[in-house]
C-alpha cells in the first residue's frame, strides 16, 4: 500500500464547477498535512496547509479526518487557471521529511 | 531573493557517463532535499541533508551520491549514469524545528540517459 494515495484523475470540469479531491495516508503518526499544486513541467508549490479543524483560503477548502486518515480539497467556482496536478502531502516518520502522493490531475474547460 | 535554483535545466547523458547537479538556496534553510519524479510515481526522496556537512539516504539512494559542503548548496552526483535514471530531478529546501515544514522547490533538471 502506498503511504499517500490519490485518485490520479483526470477530473475534467467546466469553468464555475465545484470539484473535490480526496487523499488517504497510512501513517497514523503524521502531524503535518499539505496540498501542493504542480503545473505542467514546473516545480511543486505549496497551495495550502491542512489543519485539524479544516481551513479555507478563498475558493479552496481543505479538510482533515484523522480517524479515517483522510484529507480532502474542495475547489469552488473553478477557473481555467486551476488546471494543474494537485499533490497530497503528509510528513513522514521524521517531521522534516514529506511524503508526496502521485497527484490528481484537474482540467478545467471553458 | 532567487529562492531555490538548479543547474543545469536539461542534460542528456550516455550510459556510464557521470555528472553533478547543483542546487543552491538563498533562504538560509537548514534542510535540503533531492527528489526524482517519474510518471505515475510521484516525488521520491533520493537523499537529504539536515545541515552543512551532513547527508542521509532517502527512499531511492542507489546510484547517487550527495555533498553539502556549504549550507546554501546541495550537490547530487551520478557516478555512472543508467537509463533508469532518466527522470526529472527536483531540489528543495525547508526550515527546521517546526511542525510547519513547507518545502520550497527549484525548477527541476530534466535528465535523459541514453
Amino acid at each position: 500500500r502506498k503511504e499517500v494515495e490519490q485518485d490520479p484523475g483526470p477530473f475534467n470540469v467546466p469553468e464555475g464547477a465545484t470539484v473535490a479531491f480526496n487523499c488517504t495516508y497510512s501513517n497514523s503518526a503524521s502531524q503535518s498535512f499539505f496540498w501542493y499544486r504542480q503545473d505542467c513541467r514546473k516545480e511543486p508549490k505549496l497551495l495550502m496547509s491542512v489543519y485539524s479543524s479544516g481551513n479555507e483560503d478563498g475558493r479552496f477548502t481543505a479538510q482533515l479526518n484523522r480517524a479515517s486518515q483522510y484529507i480532502s480539497l474542495l475547489i469552488r467556482d473553478s477557473k481555467l487557471s486551476d488546471s494543474a496536478t494537485y499533490l497530497c502531502v503528509v510528513n513522514g516518520p521524521s517531521s522534516y521529511k514529506l511524503i508526496f502522493g502521485s497527484g490528481t490531475r484537474l482540467l478545467v474547460r471553458p | 531573493n532567487a529562492g531555490v535554483t538548479q543547474t543545469p535545466k536539461f542534460r542528456v547523458l550516455k550510459t556510464g557517463q557521470s555528472m553533478t547537479l547543483l542546487c543552491a538556496q538563498d533562504m538560509n534553510h537548514e534542510y535540503m532535499y533531492w527528489y526524482r519524479q517519474d510518471p505515475g510515481m510521484g516525488l521520491r526522496l533520493i537523499h537529504y541533508s539536515v545541515g552543512e556537512g551532513t547527508t542521509a539516504k532517502g527512499e531511492v539512494p542507489d546510484g547517487y551520491n550527495v555533498s553539502r559542503l556549504k549550507k546554501q548548496n546541495f550537490l547530487l552526483g551520478l557516478e555512472s549514469a543508467a537509463p533508469s535514471q532518466t527522470s526529472v530531478y527536483f531540489c528543495a529546501s525547508g526550515t527546521s524545528g517546526s511542525s510547519y515544514n513547507e518545502q520550497f522547490f527549484g525548477p527541476g533538471t530534466r535528465l535523459t540517459v541514453l
